[in-house]
Formats: structure tokens, C-alpha cells, sequence
């Protein structure tokens, strides 16, 4: 099915150590996001992109990168992780910067920070 | 700043009783409004939107949205409440930019 894929599904790391995250979307949207979730707090903007080669940072950018280098997929990474940024991450996509439909949301990954 | 609140945490309600989920925004142009669900270990799915025209929006699941310019709000309402309907619910403005709630719980008790 079309859609936003997101890996992994489920990471943990100590702190210091550095990942990626990966998201894929096949309906070739121009605009990509990605947010975390914390209870409480809804969803907050980490940092997006609005085209291939393009990325702007959004609420909560620090201690987090992204790169765009395809149109397809919008990698997240962690440098050093910290235990604050134990979340459930959420990415995105939507054809425009106003589509009328919302957003195309993945179906997350948990990762917890030890 | 722009914002959006919804003022409950959880919404309890019986299987087929009416629900309404609140939610109010603070934005100071006339911004999209969006509903999303989510069910657990899911992605936000998109419901229903308002961007013009008549105040009562109809959207998935039988779900339906009443806006209301004057007290900024725009409530996520159903006439009769599934145990299925049991998620998180989130309310979205967008204005330049998108902006999210905090999310209720609807509970539907059986």
C-alpha cells in the first residue's frame, strides 16, 4: 500500500550512541516532516523539508539532523543520544505546504534512551 | 504564537451515547482545521477538515466536526459512540504553519 514506511519500529540506545532514522514515501509529496511525541505535549516539530536537497528546522531542532538527499526519504539522525529524546517519532508528508487532506503520517518508532 | 488546546485528557462515554471531543485555537488568520485519530502503536490518520463553507464538516467513521468562528473552537462530535471509536484524538490548525494539540483519550465503555 502507499504510504509513509518508517524503520525501524523499535530502537534502544545507551546514551552517546548515534542512529538513523529512516523514512520512505511513494506518493511523491514534496514535503516531508519530522516530529516527536511526548505525552502531555502532543506532537512537536523536530525539523522538515520542502523539497529534494532542502531541510529547515522546526520547535525542538537540537541534538537532531536531517538529510533529503532523495525525494523519497527523509533520514533523522542522532548524533549523541540523550535520555531526553527517549520519544515515539512520527514522520510525515504532504503534497503541499496547505494540502487539504492533512498529512501522511507514519506509523512511528519508540526509541528509548538507557 | 499560534495554539491549539484541547482542554481534556480523556473522555469517557458509553457505547452508544453521543461524544464530542473539544478543541479551541488561538491563530490570528482564518487557518485549516484538521482531526486526526490514532490507534495504538499507529500514525495519526486523518478524519476530517475544515477550510471554508458550511460550519458542520462530515468526515470518516461517521465522525462529524462543528466549527465556530466566534468562540474559535472546533469540536469533533459522533451520535452514537463505537467501543472501535476508543483512540486518541487530535485537533490541528494550519496557518503558515501546523499546529497540534495535546491529544484526548475517548474511552467508549461497552
Amino acid at each position: 500500500n502507499a504510504g509513509v514506511t518508517q524503520t525501524p519500529k523499535f530502537r534502544v540506545l545507551k546514551t552517546g550512541q548515534s542512529m538513523t532514522l529512516l523514512c520512505a514515501q511513494d506518493m511523491n509529496h514534496e514535503y516531508m516532516y519530522w516530529y516527536r511525541q511526548d505525552p502531555g505535549m502532543g506532537l512537536r516539530l523536530i525539523h522538515y523539508s520542502v523539497g529534494e536537497g532542502t531541510t529547515a528546522k522546526g520547535e525542538v531542532p537540537d541534538g537532531y539532523n536531517v538529510s533529503r538527499l532523495k525525494k523519497q526519504n527523509f533520514l533523522l539522525g542522532l548524533e549523541s543520544a540523550a535520555p531526553s529524546q527517549t520519544s515515539v517519532y512520527f514522520c510525515a508528508s504532504s503534497y503541499s505546504s496547505a494540502p487539504n487532506y492533512g498529512y501522511t503520517f507514519g506509523s512511528g518508532t519508540r526509541l528509548t534512551v538507557v | 504564537a499560534q495554539s491549539v488546546a484541547q482542554p481534556e485528557d480523556q473522555v469517557n462515554v458509553a457505547e452508544g451515547n453521543p461524544l464530542t471531543v473539544k478543541c479551541t485555537y488561538s491563530v490570528s488568520g482564518n487557518p485549516y482545521l484538521f482531526w486526526y485519530v490514532q490507534y495504538p502503536n499507529r500514525g495519526l490518520q486523518f478524519l476530517l477538515k475544515y477550510i471554508t463553507g458550511d460550519n458542520l464538516v462530515k468526515g470518516s467513521y461517521g465522525f462529524e466536526a462543528e466549527f465556530n468562528k466566534s468562540q474559535t473552537s472546533f469540536h469533533l462530535k459522533k451520535p452514537s459512540a463505537l467501543v472501535s471509536d476508543s483512540a486518541l484524538y487530535f485537533c490541528a490548525a494550519l496557518y503558515q504553519k501546523v499546529t497540534f494539540g495535546t491529544g484526548t483519550k475517548l474511552q467508549v465503555i461497552p
